[in-house]
């Protein structure tokens, strides 16, 4: 399987601190995204890291990518309560034909 | 802008009972088209992805079926529904690869 695994399953942090969330895959990629999911939405997406970049920013949100290792990280810097949702990577593989693997996801709380 | 709309919203089913989830988008031309289902509290499970009209691949034996009968509508349907089919439907559509925008999605409970 291709699937991407989040680390940690669940995490709980308060406002003002940074949360780290973990990503790790299994075959070559042409991509991978992050997602966030607020309780029974739907998915917004983040940021996109192709194979050939190391480090992407988007305001608050930090994506690395080491195509060595198969992981990429998602660093939320200076969270609020608003970043409490699910965060979600998906990775367009080789061969995948335009398709998404998500991971099982990371439970993000932040309380005041 | 794009815009995707999916309905019903929620829907509360019989086991037995036929199924059609409804998803289309608003401007743009020629996307491809995605069904997922997430059961609770565990992530995406792609079931059907189109390419065109009429074109459907299945990633996941099951007795749902999905038809793309217009450019920019995807329906997701049942003739005969299971309790194992209970979940959280999300339609998708994505510009010929790369990100992809979900709809609100649809909870389906069979009971």
């Amino acid at each position: 399987s291709q699937q991407g695994e989040e680390d940690p399953q669940a995490l709980s942090i308060q406002e003002g601190e940074n949360a780290t969330m973990n990503c790790s895959y299994k075959t070559s990629i042409n991509n991978l995204q992050w997602y966030r999911q607020n309780s029974g939405r739907g998915l917004v997406h983040l940021i996109l890291i192709r194979s050939n970049e190391r480090e992407k920013h988007s305001g608050r949100l930090r994506v690395t990518l080491d195509t060595s290792k198969k992981s990429s990280s998602l660093l939320i810097t200076a969270s609020r309560a608003a970043d409490t949702a699910s965060y979600f990577c998906a990775t367009d593989f080789w061969g995948g034909g335009n398709k998404l693997t998500f991971g099982t996801g990371t439970q993000l709380k932040v309380e005041l | 802008s794009q815009t995707i709309h999916q309905w019903p919203a929620t829907l509360v089913q019989p086991v037995g009972s036929p199924l059609s989830l409804e998803c289309t988008v608003e401007g743009t031309s020629n996307p491809n088209l995605y069904w997922y289902r997430q059961a609770a509290g565990r992530g995406l499970q792609l079931l059907f992805y189109s390419v065109g009209i009429g074109q459907i691949s299945s990633e996941v034996p099951q007795n749902l079926s999905a038809s793309r009968p217009q450019d920019r509508q995807f329906i997701l349907s049942s003739k005969k529904l299971l309790l194992s089919d209970s979940g959280f439907y999300l339609c998708a559509w994505s510009p010929q690869g790369d990100t992809q925008y979900f709809g609100p999605g649809t909870r389906l409970t069979v009971l």
